[in-house]
């Protein structure tokens, strides 16, 4: 167990729907970074927050946003989902603000479904 | 388990042998390289990372090379065990922000 905690772990949804992914850190670390892993494009980074505030952008598309609570668990919407959009959702956390030198502890994933 | 890819190239080895796998990163100005391993239905694994100033590193079981020539990286598994079979993924960043690119990822599997 990574001590990062993903709920929940699968949802399926409609073209065009909205859904909230949610991720608890692991205790102590400040640092939260949302992945897409999919068949076709494998992982890719889309978003990263540091205490609250954004830290850095990769490839999330403008129909996605992302925040982080004062208490540090962090939310990935998706809206107007589309079937490309079916994919393994992963959160993971780590205390520093950068990805060198420290390590990342990756969440269970949401395994998202869109029909 | 889930599955994290189709048309993965796969290494298959016997327990006890020694395990090599290759990763071709993209960007020469990458400095800084991490594997991951992905069991599955599970998110990945830090195993060891290593800087662009250094050729080599060791960890317990692995070992690390990277050859910035040929902008090439491999994670060497030692005395392979049949935990050992999940799929590894190379990711490279540049400049130590927090952006990480992967590669598509090498099936390990093992037999007993």
């Amino acid at each position: 167990d990574s001590g990062v905690t993903q709920t929940p772990k699968h949802l399926i949804t409609a073209t065009g729907q909205r859904v909230t992914l949610r991720c608890s850190p692991r205790s102590g670390d400040l640092s939260v970074y949302w992945y897409q892993q999919s068949l076709d494009q494998g992982l890719q980074f889309l978003i990263q927050y540091y205490n609250g505030e954004e830290r850095a952008k990769g490839n999330i598309l403008e129909r996605f946003s992302a925040q982080q609570f004062p208490d540090l668990h962090s939310e990935l919407n998706l809206s107007s989902l589309e079937l490309g959009d079916s994919a393994l959702y992963f959160c993971a956390s780590s205390v520093l603000s950068t990805i060198v030198n420290t390590e990342a502890f990756f969440g269970q994933g949401t395994r998202l479904t869109v029909v | 388990g889930e599955s994290v890819g189709l048309h993965l190239p796969t290494l298959s080895v016997q327990e006890g042998d020694n395990s090599i796998i290759n990763c071709a990163y993209s960007n020469s100005a990458s400095d800084y390289f991490i594997w991951y391993k992905q069991e599955s239905g599970k998110g990945p694994q830090f195993i060891i990372d290593i800087r662009s100033n250094m050729d080599k590193r060791q960890g317990q079981r692995v070992t690390v090379l990277l050859n910035k020539t040929v902008k090439h990286l491999s994670l060497q598994i030692a005395a392979t065990q049949p935990g050992d079979s999940a799929v590894y993924f190379c990711a490279e960043n540049i400049g130590g922000y927090s952006t990480l690119t992967f590669g598509k990822g090498t099936m390990l599997l093992v037999s007993p």
